[in-house]
């Protein structure tokens, strides 16, 4: 069974560029969940889906932050414009449902110059 | 992450035992998940405690003691590939009524020969 999707691996842009990420979930798994991950830190959440609902999106900077779940499979997590700061690991993660463990993506390095 | 504490790094000779302690915030608490993150590498899942007690999976077991808001990961056996980052994450009750993982910042492991 293929693992979570994320593309791309690597990205590198310059500030106030727009940058997009994508995820594919497990089949089957109606909870997906962004992350973002600081070097020596752990992940930190962004947003929670349920199927295609936004839930649990208290922490994602909502200014420039933007993420959506047409259909409840795929997601994409897109910023606009980006800011040096964001420069970190954003972590897809899918489980069967609220609570149960999470199955990681390997994750997309973002890099703004 | 907020709430979860965990030593910043450890150190332990090959074929030794070592304990990774977390603390954790009880208010709302409903798990806790222990993952395992090798350098550049997404996060794996390795343990699940609701229950009080400790429970054994291989090399690897872990403790809660949910009134004492405190968790621990035991490591036997201790293998060179062991040398990694350990986060410790707690599901808690959010004020939108789900449940919320919530990470530690890791507890960087160096297994030496």
């Amino acid at each position: 069974e293929a693992g979570v999707v994320q593309s791309p691996r690597y990205k590198i842009i310059e500030k106030k560029q727009p940058v997009a990420f994508w995820c594919n979930p497990i089949s089957g798994h109606n909870t997906l969940y962004w992350y973002r991950q600081n070097l020596g830190q752990g992940p930190e959440l962004l947003i929670r889906y349920e199927n295609e609902e936004a839930v649990d999106d208290s922490q994602l900077p909502k200014d420039r932050f933007s993420a959506e779940r047409l259909k409840g499979v795929d997601s994409t997590l897109k910023i606009q414009p980006a800011e040096l700061g964001d420069s970190a690991v954003y972590l897809c993660a899918s489980s069967p449902g609220e609570g149960w463990e999470q199955y990681f993506g390997p994750g997309t390095r973002l890099t703004v110059t | 992450g907020q709430n979860i504490d965990q030593p910043t790094e450890m150190t332990a000779t090959e074929g030794a035992i070592v304990q990774i302690n977390c603390t954790y915030q009880t208010s709302g608490f409903n798990g806790l998940f222990w993952y395992q993150q090798h350098a550049g590498e997404a996060p794996t899942f390795l343990s699940y405690n609701v229950l009080d007690g400790l429970e054994e999976k291989g090399r690897f077991s872990s403790f809660l003691s949910r009134s004492k808001g405190y968790s621990y990961l035991l490591l036997k056996e201790l293998q060179m590939k062991d040398s990694a980052s350990y986060l410790c994450a707690s599901s808690q009750l959010a004020s939108g009524g789900s449940y919320i993982p919530t990470f530690g910042r890791g507890t960087s492991l160096i297994v030496h020969p």
